[in-house]
């Protein structure tokens, strides 16, 4: 089962533009992660923010996070052809063990 | 440092066959996951393998089975294939006392006629 919900399911935008994508997840959890997927390869690990943070940054890439909401999203700002690719966010439990549980995806196109 | 290597990339098996993965974890990752994920969908969790223990398991029937070697490589063994066991099987490597993420592999393609 998901546990995690990404909206939209997929985006079509101009490179330079900025893309934003929404998850929303159902339980608590220790840390919310996002992941990039191209071409139905690995996953690629992007930024990581825990619990009690509200906002990350990594190069062009900001998440926030909402645990009273279940929410976080993703900004990819000035995108580029390369950051074409699925992505996914996943939550860690707060369990005794790091089960780490994917959303459904979104599909993002940039267009050059 | 290295990655995380998985063998073969791709893979056909008939139904009712057996099939074993192989992963080699990043150097200095005590844990091991492994998710299947169909075509148009998010990773689903099989199970977790720390210190050669398994220590969680999702959704996946008994014929589902793994192994994780001393030196934290790690095998996944499904029995009795399925065509809907079709898909691509993920292995992600991690440390257990550091929340950093996983280290995925690129993955086995696994399609079962």
């Amino acid at each position: 089962s998901q546990q995690g919900e990404e909206d939209p399911q997929a985006l079509s935008i101009q490179e330079g533009e900025n893309a934003t994508m929404n998850c929303s997840y159902k339980t608590s959890i220790n840390n919310l992660q996002w992941y990039r997927q191209n071409s139905g390869r690995g996953l690629v690990h992007l930024i990581l923010i825990r619990s009690n943070e509200r906002e990350k940054h990594s190069g062009r890439l900001r998440v926030t996070l909402d645990t009273s909401k279940k929410s976080s999203s993703l900004l990819i700002t000035a995108s580029r052809a390369a950051d074409t690719a699925s992505y996914f966010c996943a939550t860690s439990n707060s369990g005794g063990y790091q089960k780490v549980t994917f959303g459904t995806g979104t599909k993002l196109q940039v267009i050059p | 440092e290295t990655g995380v290597t998985q063998s073969p990339t791709h893979l056909i098996k008939t139904r009712g066959q057996q099939v074993t993965l192989r992963c080699s974890s990043q150097s200095g990752h005590n844990t091991v996951s492994w998710y299947q994920q169909a075509l148009g969908q998010g990773p689903q969790f099989i199970f977790q393998y720390y210190r050669e223990e398994e220590n969680g398991r999702g959704n996946f029937p008994p014929r589902f089975s793994g192994l994780q070697f001393p030196n934290y490589s790690s095998e996944l063994n499904v029995n009795a294939l399925e065509l809907d066991d079709s898909a691509l099987y993920l292995c992600a490597s991690s440390t257990r006392e550091r929340s950093y993420g996983y280290t995925f592999g690129s993955g086995t393609r696994l399609t079962v006629v």
